[in-house]
């Protein structure tokens, strides 16, 4: 069954530092989420992107992230330079069209600490 | 901007039991989901509703898009079915693309 991959799995930064998330998207589909998961709270959608470019943006999502499509197969997530705040669960989604109306499929997360 | 709310938060009970974990919404949506998210992290999603019932196994959702509501159920319930449950929901279009999520249902089936 086709799947959503993220490397790594677990990211030890120091604060200030930039890091990448990494995904790989399930290949047929058309939009890419990132969401974020504080430990103990609740999953907050970060960004979508579509054809190309950002479809949607949260109020978390400022000038020190960014996110990019490379090589029409990864999707990245770039922190510029990190924060002890920034250290959360981190999920890439992709769904067909937009997960209003279908089903998201989720990786399995990379668990970002900034020390 | 949607808001979304489980209920329990916290639910423990024995093997055997049927479950029921609820979620309300706030405004109008497009599709609700149910998620399943393991100790380890990870999130599967388990139904899309955008209205009446779906059943998978022993899982059942159901939503009633007048009254802004949800239910998951879980029939004969298993220590395995010991989970995080979310509901997130689909903005009616206009507004964002992603998600919005509930807090969860830590689910905790005793054998």
């Amino acid at each position: 069954e086709p799947e959503v991959t993220q490397t790594p799995s677990h990211q030890v930064t120091q604060m200030g530092q930039e890091v990448i998330l990494r995904c790989v998207p399930i290949s047929n589909h058309l939009y890419f989420y990132w969401y974020r998961q504080i430990l103990g709270q609740k999953v907050e959608f970060l960004v979508s992107f579509y054809n190309n470019e950002i479809s949607e943006k949260s109020e978390i999502f400022d000038d020190q992230f960014s996110v990019e499509r490379p090589d029409g197969s990864n999707f990245t997530l770039k922190i510029r330079s990190t924060k002890l705040e920034d250290s959360a669960m981190y999920f890439c989604a992709s769904s067909k069209i937009r997960t209003g109306g279908t089903e998201a499929f989720f990786g399995q997360g990379t668990r970002l600490t900034v020390v | 901007k949607n808001e979304v709310e489980q209920s329990p938060q916290n639910l423990t009970a024995q093997e055997g039991e049927f479950i029921t974990i609820n979620c309300s919404y706030s405004v109008g949506i497009s599709a609700l989901h149910w998620l399943q998210q393991h100790p380890g992290g990870g999130i599967v999603s388990l139904f899309m509703l955008s209205s009446g019932k779906k059943k998978h196994g022993r899982l059942i959702a159901t939503i009633n898009i007048q009254e802004k509501h949800s239910s998951l159920h879980i029939t004969a319930s298993h220590p395995r079915d010991s989970a995080v449950y979310i509901c997130a929901v689909g903005d009616s279009g206009g507004g964002a693309d992603g998600l919005t999520f509930g807090k969860g249902t830590h689910l905790i089936i005793q054998p």
